[in-house]
């Protein structure tokens, strides 16, 4: 089983609609978990932390269920330039700073 | 805030030569440095984690004779890839923790991409 798993799609989606993508990962022992994006031959850039509590920012939400070791990310109204690949990302247990990254979900945001 | 730069951003080299790669965080001082590989549609692999004034850390598989890494202060790592063959062909990415941050956030540099004819 990969240590982190996502849907890598490609999902094409209307600009303006709402996307989900979920992740799920092995470790249970995980202490921080994020999104970033990649663009196409680019590097892997932030798009959020993600919180048990859950976290927003403006269209973009975050979750985290640690009992069944699952993210998600939600994009509302989303825009042409929402089209990359979003990379689910978790660390592994407390004091590993190694980053573990998901193979990524492509999304292309249609005009 | 949070920039790692890395160059060159590209290069082509012949069959056995070598090749050195430069990470540098401009805007912060970092605890760690990682270097990580990607192969055309697949995700990032880390390679290894490089601490300031320390030997580097390697990830199983990855040979250290061949990916030599010196990490000279707090803000400068590089990678020199020795006696490069055609399948290290491939995007070399490093990134940077702030040691100012209590975070595990990473900050990635743009990436080299190198090509071994």
């Amino acid at each position: 089983r990969k240590e982190v798993e996502q849907d890598p799609g490609p999902f094409n989606v209307p600009e303006g609609a709402t996307v989900a993508f979920n992740c799920t990962y092995s470790n249970s022992a995980s202490q921080s978990f994020f999104w970033y994006r990649q663009d196409c031959r680019k590097e892997p850039k932030l798009l959020m932390s993600v919180y048990s509590s859950g976290n927003e920012d403006g269209r973009f939400t975050a979750q985290l269920n640690r009992a069944s070791q699952y993210i998600s990310l939600l994009i509302r109204d989303s825009k042409l330039s929402d089209s990359a690949t979003y990379l689910c990302v978790v660390t592994g247990g407390i004091g590993n700073e190694k980053l573990t990254f998901g193979t990524g979900t492509r999304l292309t945001i249609i005009p | 805030g949070a920039v790692v730069s890395q160059h060159p951003s590209w290069v082509i080299c012949k069959s056995g030569t070598s090749v050195k790669i430069e990470c540098r965080s401009l805007d912060f001082q970092a605890t760690t440095m990682f270097w990580y590989r990607q192969f055309p549609k697949q995700s990032l692999m880390l390679m290894a984690t490089s601490n300031e004034g320390s030997k580097a850390t390697y990830e199983q598989g990855v040979e250290k004779d061949k990916f030599l890494i010196n990490h000279a202060s707090l803000t400068l790592s590089t990678l020199t890839v020795t006696s490069a063959h055609p399948e290290d062909s491939s995007f070399y990415i490093c990134s940077a923790r702030d040691r100012d941050r209590d975070s595990y956030e990473q900050y990635f540099g743009p990436g080299t991409r190198l090509t071994v004819t």
